[in-house]
């Protein structure tokens, strides 16, 4: 699976959208790129998954560019309870890998009053 | 909402001493998954089971054993505790579709040993 990388931190207002980086300059045109979220001593929590159009979910949006090397989460209106570790993973969905993501380092949004 | 649940949430044991940590879903996924996270570090895949009696060691090694006898139930186990198993460990299971595949996770149990 291709590597990804990610700011390690960010800093949103809250009710400001939150655009979350991710780059992914090694992705192959079978990976998709997911995104999951880790809330503090809680475990990962899907938010949204793509391939080459951008997606859109109750959760958040996700835009990956033409040439799929990188790809934005945004949350619209992002709330304190946004604060979170935002993971983007990039994935070739088959059978053998399966449950096989690669979290890394994540970016640790902290959204602030 | 997903249906996964591990107990205990948290546990403090000496060394030495035999755990279970329990996991269990209601959603009738095949696929279950065990993965390790020290604190601020990233997830570690340790064991898998892609259905019953059927279960795989992951990416990172372990010397907790799992078994696979029921669907919605996953246990991990380690024989004997040690303060280099402190840390903590989640529970996932998965929808079977490909690129739709998404992991529930349960909230985790947080392992210390003294």
């Amino acid at each position: 699976d291709a590597k990804t990388t990610q700011p390690p931190s960010m800093d949103c207002a809250e009710g400001r959208a939150a655009n979350l980086p991710c780059n992914h300059s090694t992705i192959s045109g079978n990976e998709y790129v997911y995104w999951y979220r880790q809330i503090h001593s809680q475990g990962p929590q899907y938010i949204i998954h793509g391939l080459k159009n951008n997606e859109t979910n109750e959760m958040a949006s996700l835009i990956i560019t033409e040439d799929r090397k990188s790809s934005t989460l945004i949350l619209p209106h992002a709330t304190l309870r946004d604060t979170a570790v935002y993971y983007c993973i990039v994935r070739f969905p088959g059978s053998s890998n399966t449950g096989k993501l690669i979290f890394g380092q994540g970016t640790t949004l902290q959204v602030k009053p | 909402e997903a249906d996964i649940y591990q107990t205990p949430r948290y546990l403090v044991i000496g060394t030495g001493k035999k755990i279970t940590l329990e996991c269990s879903q209601t959603m009738g996924h095949d696929k279950m998954y065990w993965y390790q996270q020290d604190p601020g570090m990233e997830l570690h895949l340790i064991h898998y089971s892609y259905g019953v009696n059927s279960t795989e060691k992951g990416d990172l090694s372990s010397e907790s054993t799992v078994s696979r006898i029921r669907t919605e139930h996953f246990p991990l186990t380690l024989e004997s505790a040690r303060p280099s198993h402190t840390s903590q460990y989640l529970c996932a299971s998965s929808t079977r579709t490909g690129a739709n595949e998404k992991l529930f996770f349960g909230s985790g149990t947080q392992l210390s040993v003294l």
